[in-house]
């Protein structure tokens, strides 16, 4: 059975970082893209950045390009997501996901996290 | 970025009932769209992918269609479980985008 356990989020002042991480389970984590996507209360999903299941290739939101940056360590199963200058817009709860299929452009998701939520207030 | 847009907003419904939720590219996505469920304090589910086909334990009663930039998403006879929203999404270009969701209610 697929597990992704997002951890990491909490309070943090604007202008402050935060790295989030996603400790995946039950497949074989080096074969699959991931994602990250978010929610703010009670909006609607809004995707944030993807990673290729090597590491090598990386995409971002315009809204978090610059701040925000990706990464996975395929020998911990571990997907994380360093945010840095972050402001009010970026409280939401941050979900990992985890592509579809392996190969290339297959991110439709077909398993997602519980979630951590992020929190940006002074 | 590609902007989806759904509608209606709200569908108020009985279960029995018909839905159909539609979503709307600003350009063509070929067929890289796929439609999630997600009830409330849950996580979203995958439905439909690459706009016609049924994800993993999906029941048959969710069918996906359209192509380019028009694509709907069908529930042939609503179940009370099936009362949630529901999100389209393109894989075609980067950035992935989100449509802005439809709440199917009960009437």
């Amino acid at each position: 059975e697929v597990q992704l356990l997002e951890s990491g989020g909490g309070l943090v002042q604007p202008g402050g970082s935060l790295r989030l991480s996603c400790a995946a389970s039950g497949f074989t984590f080096s074969s699959f893209a991931m994602s990250w996507v978010r929610q703010a209360p009670g909006k609607g999903l809004e995707w944030v950045s993807g990673i290729s299941s090597s590491g090598g290739t990386t995409y971002y939101a315009d809204s978090v390009k610059g701040r925000f940056t990706i990464s996975r360590d395929n020998s911990k199963n571990t997907l994380y997501l360093q945010m840095n200058l972050v402001g009010a817009e970026d409280t939401a709860i941050y979900n990992c996901a985890k592509v579809r299929a392996q190969g290339l452009g297959t991110y439709h998701f077909d398993s997602w996290g519980q979630g951590t939520l992020v929190t940006v207030s002074s | 970025e590609i902007v989806l847009t759904q509608s209606p907003a709200t569908l108020s419904l009985s279960p029995g009932e018909r839905a159909t939720l539609s979503c709307r590219a600003s350009e063509s996505v070929r067929s890289y769209l796929a439609w999630y469920q997600q009830k409330p304090g849950q996580s979203p589910r995958l439905l439909i992918y690459d706009a016609s086909n049924r994800a993993t334990g999906i029941p048959a009663r969710f069918s996906g269609g359209g192509s380019g930039t028009d694509f709907t998403l069908t529930i042939s006879s609503l179940e009370p479980e099936d009362f949630a929203v529901y999100y389209c999404q393109q894989r075609s270009n980067w950035p992935l985008t989100f449509g802005g969701g439809t709440k199917v209610e009960i009437k």
